[in-house]
Order: structure tokens, then C-alpha cells, then sequence
């Protein structure tokens, strides 16, 4: 049963396009949301993270949007590029941080 | 993946046979942690450790078992490997932005 849910499973788009990745989770104990970037044969590197008591957060060009009543959260990537071409991963947790749940990632393609 | 070295890169290994994997790291981090990745999962924690011999399970434990006898290693080790722990192994660790930062990773093929 997986507690965080992710969609799309791919996604392409062209450059200069905003690409919107979503997150859904159940349970309403976790306390911190962030997204992971992962680029082939690397492990997943810390992208941008958020807490409930906001409801976005800006990083550059990445952007979390965070909905508590809906248990949704999504990212989007303003002026996409080719070299954000990469697996994407939400993820949550809660108290400690030393059970962080996953979700099953984003293939995501920009095209030149 | 400053700090974090795991190794092997890659390994290739029978059914039946028992498997280590190795995890460093170089930042005195207390908190170390094993995953797994497999395509439509996402990653899975395996186990973690919050301390030398501290160790706890986590959602996919089953065959597998960990050991944390200094604070820079961390070992996992798949007693009879099975088919179905191929996979990709990443360690990972805590930092002090409340982020993990993953190593490298160790693909796992049981044949």
C-alpha cells in the first residue's frame, strides 16, 4: 500500500514549458514534503522540500504548491530545460524523518 | 553524493548465496539508511541505523539484515539472495537540512 502517490509516471514536454508533477498522501501525520531529482546512475538528490504550514514554497525556477485539506502537492518547473530531463520523486514524513515514504517517481523529458 | 561511498557499484550473484554491501560516509552523520529502488515503487526503506549497533526496521525488511559496528559504516547483507532483491540499493543519510543525501547506489543482480 503505498502512502504517497505520484503522477504522471512520464512525462515530455517542450523547452521553455512548465511541467506539473502531483503527490497525493494519505496519512496526515506527515509533516514534511520534499521532491528528489534523479538523473540516471546517480542516486536522488534533495530538490526543494516544504512544510503543511505553507502553502508554497519557490526555489529558482521550482516551485511547490501545497493543498492540506485536498492531501496534495505538487511541483512545477518554470522555463523547463533540457537538462532538467530527469526522474522525479515526492516523498513525506513525519516527526524524525527516519521513515520517508516515496512515491513512485516521474520520468521527465524536455525537449530541445 | 559528497561524503557517501558505496561499493560495490555493481554485483552479479547466484540464488542461495549471502551478499554485503557497504555504505561510508565521511560527515559523522548518526542516521544512516537503506533503501531500495525498483521501477513503479519508488524507493523503499529497508532498514536505518540511529546509532553504533542502533539499528530499526523499515517497510521491506524481510530478508535482509543490517550491522553499524563504527558510525562511518553501515552494512547490509542479504542472507540467501533471492530473484526478487535484484534491484538498486542506495544509502543515504540525514543532513543537517533535514534532507537525505543518497550515495551513488549499488545495482543487484540475483541470477
Amino acid at each position: 500500500q503505498q502512502q504517497v502517490k505520484q503522477s504522471p509516471q512520464s512525462l515530455i514536454v517542450q523547452k521553455g514549458g512548465i511541467p506539473i508533477i502531483n503527490c497525493a498522501y494519505e496519512n496526515t501525520a506527515f509533516d514534511y514534503f520534499p521532491w528528489y531529482q534523479q538523473f540516471p546512475g546517480k542516486g536522488p538528490a534533495l530538490l526543494i522540500a516544504i512544510r503543511p504550514d505553507v502553502s508554497e514554497k519557490k526555489e529558482g525556477r521550482f516551485t511547490i504548491s501545497f493543498n492540506k485539506s485536498a492531501k496534495q502537492f505538487s511541483l512545477h518547473i518554470m522555463d523547463s530545460q533540457p537538462g532538467d530531463s530527469a526522474t522525479y520523486f515526492c516523498a513525506a514524513s513525519m516527526g524524525n524523518n527516519n521513515d520517508m515514504r516515496f512515491g513512485a517517481g516521474t520520468r521527465l523529458t524536455v525537449k530541445p | 553524493d559528497a561524503g557517501i561511498t558505496q561499493s560495490p557499484r555493481h554485483k552479479v550473484t547466484e540464488t542461495g548465496t549471502p551478499v554485503t554491501l557497504r555504505c561510508h560516509q565521511t560527515e559523522n552523520h548518526r542516521y544512516m539508511y537503506w533503501y531500495r529502488q525498483d521501477p513503479g515503487h519508488g524507493l523503499r526503506l529497508i532498514h536505518y541505523s540511529y546509532g553504533v549497533k542502533d539499528t530499526d526496521k523499515g517497510e521491506v525488511s524481510d530478508g535482509y539484515s543490517v550491522s553499524r559496528s563504527k558510525t562511518e559504516d553501515f552494512l547490509l547483507t542479504l542472507e540467501s539472495a533471492t530473484s526478487s532483491q535484484t534491484s538498486v540499493y542506495f544509502c543515504a543519510t540525514i543532513g543537517n537540512n533535514y534532507g537525505y543525501t543518497f550515495g551513488s547506489g549499488t545495482r543487484l543482480t540475483v541470477v
